[in-house]
C-alpha cells in the first residue's frame, strides 16, 4: 500500500520559473493538503481541499495554485518561483471526518525538496 | 500568529530515561491535538492524539497529558531509546468540525544520547 506520494523529491528552480509538484492517495481519503516546512517554522498550510473540485488557502498561500479534479490527485503549483519558496513540501491525506468513529490523522507524504536559485 | 508554540526547541535525553516534550497553546476553543514524530528525511508520522474532554491517554511507551486550564500539552516518552531520536509537533484543529485543518507548532529535537 503506497499511501501517500509525492513527486518529484528534489528539484532545482531558476527565479521566474514554473512547476507542479504531484501528489497522490491511494487510501480514499476526502482530504488532502500541502504544506510546505522551513527551519525554525514547522509545518505551514498552504492550501487544502476537502473533495475532489475543491481547494481553499491555508495560512500561506500566496505564490502558489492548485488543483483536485481527480480524488486521489492533488497538484500544487508555482507559477513563478521566487527564492522565499525554497522550502521541503509536504503533502497529506486524511479521512472524511465523521465525529468519533475516526481521528485526525494525517497521512504525510516523504516529502518535495525545492531549490530556487 | 501561531497559536501552538513548544517550550523547548531541542532536547537530550539519555537512553532508557524518560522523554517529557511540551507544547503550549493560546486558543480555548482547540478540542483536539494531536502528536507527530518527524524522523529525519521523512514526513511527520501520527504518534498520539487527544480530545478536550480527556486529561490523558495512553499508547505504547508514550502518554500526552492536557491541561486545558494552563492550555498546555505534554507527550511523555518512557524508556527512551535511539529510535525515539526526531521531531516531534504537536498540532491542534481549533474546532471538531472536520472541515478545519491542523495547526503545527514549531516542533521539538528530541536527541537521545546511548
Amino acid at each position: 500500500n503506497a499511501g501517500v506520494t509525492q513527486t518529484p523529491k528534489f528539484r532545482v528552480l531558476k527565479t521566474g520559473q514554473s512547476m507542479t509538484l504531484l501528489c497522490a492517495q491511494d487510501m480514499n481519503h476526502e482530504y488532502m493538503y500541502w504544506y510546505r516546512q522551513d527551519p525554525g517554522m514547522g509545518l505551514r498550510l498552504i492550501h487544502y481541499s476537502v473533495g475532489e473540485g475543491t481547494t481553499a488557502k491555508g495560512e500561506v498561500p500566496d505564490g502558489y495554485n492548485v488543483s483536485r479534479l481527480k480524488k486521489q490527485n492533488f497538484l500544487l503549483g508555482l507559477e513563478s518561483a521566487a527564492p522565499s519558496q525554497t522550502s521541503v513540501y509536504f503533502c497529506a491525506s486524511s479521512q472524511r471526518w465523521t465525529g468519533q468513529a475516526n481521528t485526525g490523522e494525517l497521512f504525510f507524504g516523504e516529502g518535495s525538496r525545492l531549490t530556487v536559485l | 500568529g501561531e497559536s501552538v508554540g513548544l517550550h523547548l526547541p531541542t532536547l537530550s535525553v539519555q537512553e532508557g530515561d524518560n522523554s517529557i516534550i511540551n507544547c503550549a497553546y493560546s486558543n480555548s476553543a482547540s478540542d483536539y491535538f494531536i502528536w507527530y514524530k518527524q524522523e529525519s528525511g521523512k514526513g511527520p508520522q501520527f504518534i498520539i492524539d487527544i480530545r478536550s474532554n480527556m486529561d490523558k491517554r495512553q499508547g505504547q511507551r508514550v502518554t500526552v497529558l492536557l491541561n486545558k486550564t494552563v492550555k498546555h500539552l505534554s507527550l511523555q516518552i518512557a524508556a527512551t531509546q535511539p529510535g525515539d531520536s526526531a521531531v516531534y509537533f504537536c498540532a491542534e484543529i481549533l474546532t471538531y468540525s472536520g472541515n478545519t485543518p491542523l495547526v503545527f507548532g514549531k516542533g521539538t529535537r528530541l536527541s537521545v544520547i546511548a
